[in-house]
């Protein structure tokens, strides 16, 4: 079946330090790419995605970009804010046809200090 | 206006009672869903429905059952409540079962079960 593995945190980073979020994932075909974001007690909201191999997804200064031969969708940014502070999911979509469920890794806590 | 509603946004009840989550979607969307989210922030899906029609029903006690009377709301009935339900229960939305559509989540709701 279809796994999504990111990983582990919570990470705490000083405002403005560059941020990796590892995401890998298995599944059959090419899937469709995500990244959730989820503030302290709101639901989740997304962040970017891609759908095809060697797109790249950006939004608010992350980006992440979608490789098929390493099957992997890493988030990055340059500089991370206070602001920044959430779990971000990584997630996949087959793209298979018929009914579509969506796969969520476990969720990596970014904390930002000032 | 916003666009994945939940009502209650919290919830607390005591083992044995049954209650009741709405959700209504003003996007126009096709496909709605229900998620559970542990302490540990991991998502679980537990039912899906397009236009109406159930189509992923997770491995998932009997006492949840999901109505949706019209393709923009899905409600989540739960009986005979018990301690391990505890958790924040996520509405979404997405356009169509496709993979590559992103979904629209609600803002959550908390039950705790005492």
């Amino acid at each position: 079946g279809n796994s999504v593995t990111q990983m582990e945190g919570p990470v705490t980073l000083s405002e403005e330090a560059f941020l990796t979020i590892n995401c890998t994932y298995t599944a059959t075909g090419y899937p469709s790419l995500f990244w959730y974001v989820q503030y302290p007690g709101e639901g989740l909201q997304l962040l970017l995605k891609a759908t095809k191999a060697d797109d790249k997804g950006s939004n608010k200064g992350f980006e992440a970009t979608y490789r098929k031969e390493t099957t992997s969708f890493h988030l990055e940014k340059g500089s991370v804010q206070v602001s920044d502070s959430a779990v971000y999911f990584c997630a996949l979509t087959p793209n298979s046809g018929g009914y579509q469920k969506v796969t969520f890794g476990t969720g990596t806590k970014l904390q930002v200090i000032p | 206006d916003t666009a994945v509603s939940q009502t209650p946004k919290y919830l607390v009840t005591q083992m044995g009672n049954d209650k009741s989550i709405k959700c209504e979607q003003n996007l126009g969307h096709d496909t709605m869903y229900w998620y559970k989210q542990d302490s540990k922030k991991f998502l679980k899906i537990m039912f899906s429905y397009n236009n109406k029609e159930l189509i992923i029903n997770e491995t998932v006690p009997n006492r949840f059952s999901p109505k949706s009377p019209d393709k923009a709301h899905l409600n989540l009935h739960i009986n005979s409540l018990e301690l391990g339900d505890s958790a924040v229960y996520f509405c979404a939305s997405s356009p169509s079962v496709k993979g590559r559509d992103e979904q629209y989540f609600g803002p959550g709701t908390r039950l705790t079960v005492t």
